[in-house]
């Protein structure tokens, strides 16, 4: 059974790099026909897609956050990692790792979900 | 503002059935077949329900199925039960753009 672990600072300076990491058991990162992926959740809000990467490295990531996103693969501690720089309070949500089956094209396995604050 | 638009709030009364609405672009739902719906409950995270416009996985009750009709895709949820009140996602892969894109929510009411 997969399960997604996420990690990470709660709270977050303006203008700072949040940074979050998933820890997957269950699953090796670097194997089968997936993608890693992260998606977030304002309080009380909708769920937006952040960027995904696959089993090989490629990655994909929302052009609405203007290249501020980098996710990366650590297969040595089965993790995946997301980096958003310059972060503002607009930042500020739920965020999920997910498990994304390319053949089915849907978010199979989600995280607990981790709260992510941006504030001074 | 999301690529894919749902009503916001919907409510129906136990036993009945009740659509839920996924209205996108042409390029995305009336193209391809990459439609999925998540059930969300409260501080709890979503759930997939329906992948590939029709399929549902393992587990997932056959009181809900999907469908599409043009640049419409449905999630109908037959016989409401009470545990069905919850917030309902849409989401679709979008081939030519390599992102994938969520529809508001739809926020469930079972009277």
């Amino acid at each position: 059974q997969v399960q997604l672990q996420e990690s990470g600072p709660g709270l977050v300076r303006p203008s700072q790099t949040l940074s979050l990491t998933c820890t997957v058991s269950g699953n090796f990162v670097n194997s089968g026909p997936y993608y890693w992926s992260w998606v977030r959740q304002p309080a009380g809000k909708g769920l937006e897609w952040i960027g995904q990467i696959y089993t090989t490295g490629k990655t994909h990531y929302n052009p609405s956050l203007r290249g501020r996103v980098t996710i990366s693969l650590d297969p040595s501690k089965n993790q995946f990692s997301l980096s958003l720089t310059s972060v503002s309070a607009a930042d500020t949500a739920l965020y999920y790792c997910v498990k994304y089956i390319d053949s089915w094209d849907a978010f199979e396995v989600w995280g607990q979900g981790t709260m992510v604050t941006v504030s001074s | 503002q999301s690529a894919l638009t749902q009503p916001a709030s919907l409510s129906a009364s136990p036993g009945q059935s009740i659509t839920i609405s996924c209205t996108g672009p042409y390029d995305v739902i009336a193209s391809y077949n990459y439609v999925s719906w998540y059930q969300q409950h409260p501080g709890k995270a979503p759930k997939l329900l329906i992948y590939e416009l029709t399929h549902r996985p393992s587990g997932v009750s056959v009181r809900f199925s999907g469908s599409r009709a043009g640049i419409t895709a449905s999630l109908t949820i037959s016989d409401l039960q009470a545990e069905d009140e919850a917030d309902y996602y849409c989401a679709s892969y979008t081939p030519p753009k390599n992102l994938v894109v969520f529809g508001g929510g739809t926020k469930l009411t079972v009277l």
